[in-house]
C-alpha cells in the first residue's frame, strides 16, 4: 500500500527561528494535506495543496506540492509559543471530478517544541 | 456553529464489553471516517463511509463495526474482539468530491 515518510520525528527550537519539515510517498498523490494537532483534539487542517508545483501560503506557514508528485514540504517562519504541537502530512491519489478513493494516507508526524 | 462533534471526550471499557463511540456532524459532508491514534503513530483508518447505508472496511476494521442510518451520525463500536482498544479515536468528515477531511476532537479509550 501507499506510504509516507514524514520527517523529521521531532524538532526542538528557539522561538522565533524558522522551521522546515518534509514528507515523501512511495507513490503519487494528487493531493497533499498539512495537519496540526495540539494535545487531546483532533488534526486541524492548516493547507491543502491540489497541483504539482503549487505554493501555498497561510500567514506564517508555507507548503509545497512537489513536481514529481512524492513529495511536499511545510515551512513556519518565525515560530512562536503556540507553534507547538505535532504536524501530519496526508495525501490521496482520487481526482475531484471522479467518485474515486478519497482515503488519506498519514505520515507519522514531527513533533515541533518551541522554546520561548 | 457547523462541526464535527464527538462524544464522550473520555471512556472507560471493562473486559469483554462492547462501547460505542458517538461521531455527529453537521457540515452536510457525504462521506465520514474512523480513524485510530496510538502514541507516536499516524493515523490508520478503521472504517468509512460515503454515503447513508454505505461503508467499507479500512486497514485496520478487526474488532470494529460501524453503522450509517443517517447522513450526520457514523457510531463506531469498540467490540470485546477488539484486545487492544486503548487508543485516541479520531471521527473525520469531507464532501465526496475530495475535499480535504475535517475532525472532531476525539475520544479517549481506555481498559479498566
Amino acid at each position: 500500500g501507499q506510504q509516507l515518510n514524514q520527517s523529521p520525528q521531532s524538532m526542538f527550537i528557539q522561538e522565533g527561528e524558522d522551521v522546515s519539515m518534509n514528507c515523501t510517498s512511495s507513490s503519487i498523490f494528487n493531493t497533499w494535506l498539512w495537519y496540526k494537532q495540539d494535545p487531546g483534539e483532533g488534526p486541524v487542517l492548516l493547507i491543502a495543496l491540489y497541483k504539482a508545483g503549487e505554493l501555498t501560503s497561510n500567514g506564517r506557514l508555507t507548503a509545497q506540492f512537489g513536481i514529481t508528485r512524492k513529495d511536499s514540504f511545510l515551512n513556519i517562519s518565525a515560530s512562536i509559543p503556540s507553534d507547538v504541537g505535532i504536524y501530519f502530512c496526508a495525501g490521496h491519489s482520487g481526482t475531484p471530478s471522479g467518485g474515486s478513493n478519497y482515503k488519506l494516507t498519514f505520515g507519522k508526524g514531527t513533533l515541533l517544541t518551541v522554546n520561548p | 456553529d457547523g462541526g464535527i462533534t464527538q462524544s464522550p471526550k473520555y471512556l472507560f471499557r471493562k473486559e469483554g464489553q462492547n462501547v460505542t463511540l458517538s461521531c455527529e456532524q453537521n457540515l452536510n459532508h457525504d462521506a465520514m471516517y474512523w480513524y485510530r491514534q496510538d502514541p507516536g503513530q499516524g493515523l490508520r483508518l478503521i472504517y468509512y463511509s460515503q454515503i447513508v447505508n454505505d461503508f467499507q472496511k479500512g486497514d485496520i476494521a478487526e474488532g470494529y463495526s460501524v453503522s450509517r442510518e443517517k447522513k450526520e451520525s457514523f457510531p463506531l463500536t469498540v467490540t470485546s474482539a477488539q484486545k487492544n482498544p486503548t487508543a485516541f479515536y479520531l471521527c473525520a468528515s469531507s464532501d465526496r468530491r475530495g475535499q480535504p477531511q475535517h475532525f472532531g476532537d476525539g475520544t479517549r479509550l481506555s481498559i479498566l
